[in-house]
């Protein structure tokens, strides 16, 4: 069964950085792009990053662009969202996910918690 | 980019069933979707990924009483024979080349 594994989250001051690791099992994860996604407490799903299989594109939404950073070591089947300068607004739990070969993400995994809070 | 329009709420009674809509914005209306449910507490389940046919194609172990519908904008989830555990928030997502949209949710009750 395809699994997804996040690590990395914590609390951390405003403007401090933080970096979630996505480790991915039971399937080729080279073949396949991935994608971050948020959601802050009581709000709805937030995307915030996406990366191509062989990790020569990656994509962010507006509000992280420039702060964040999406990475991938596919002989490690790891995923990474490097978060800098982090905001309030940041404070989510993030998940990353696998996109299918439709493009839809098909898989997700547990979430880990970022609260950026001083 | 798409946006995506969903109801804020919705319910529906044990063993009835419920269709929940969400809607594609002008100049998207032909994009794919994909429904996601997320249980309390949970992370989010993908259901389906939906198609401007109305073709769709159910995730793994996704039961048969979920199904997917497409009516020009719309694209709608069906739930046939309401059970406690369908009680959810449901998601719609759609994608293009650089960019990736959720519709704000919808939440079910089951009465």
């Amino acid at each position: 069964e395809v699994q997804l594994l996040e690590s990395g989250g914590g609390l951390v001051q405003p403007g401090g950085s933080l970096r979630l690791s996505c480790a991915a099992s039971a399937f080729t994860f080279s073949t396949y792009a991935m994608i971050w996604v948020r959601q802050a407490p009581g709000k709805g799903l937030e995307w915030v990053s996406a990366i191509s299989a062989r990790g020569d594109g990656t994509y962010y939404a507006d509000s992280v662009k420039g702060r964040f950073s999406i990475s991938r070591d596919n002989s490690k089947s790891s995923l990474y969202l490097q978060m800098n300068s982090l905001r309030a607004e940041d404070t989510a739990v993030y998940y990353c996910a696998r996109l299918s070969t439709n493009s839809h993400s098909d898989y997700w995994g547990q979430g880990t918690l970022v609260t950026v809070s001083s | 980019q798409p946006v995506l329009t969903q109801s804020s709420s919705a319910s529906g009674s044990l063993g009835s069933s419920v269709r929940l809509t969400c809607t594609l914005s002008s100049g998207h209306t032909t994009y794919s979707i994909a429904w996601h449910q997320q249980q309390p507490g949970k992370a989010p389940r993908s259901l389906m990924n939906l198609e401007r046919n109305g073709i769709y194609n159910r995730g793994s172990g996704v039961p048969d009483r979920f199904s997917g519908s497409s009516s020009g904008a719309d694209r709608y989830l069906t739930i046939s024979n309401l059970q406690s555990e369908d009680e959810a928030d449901y998601y719609c997502e759609t994608w293009n080349t650089n960019t990736r949209v959720f519709g704000g949710g919808t939440k079910l009750t089951v009465l």
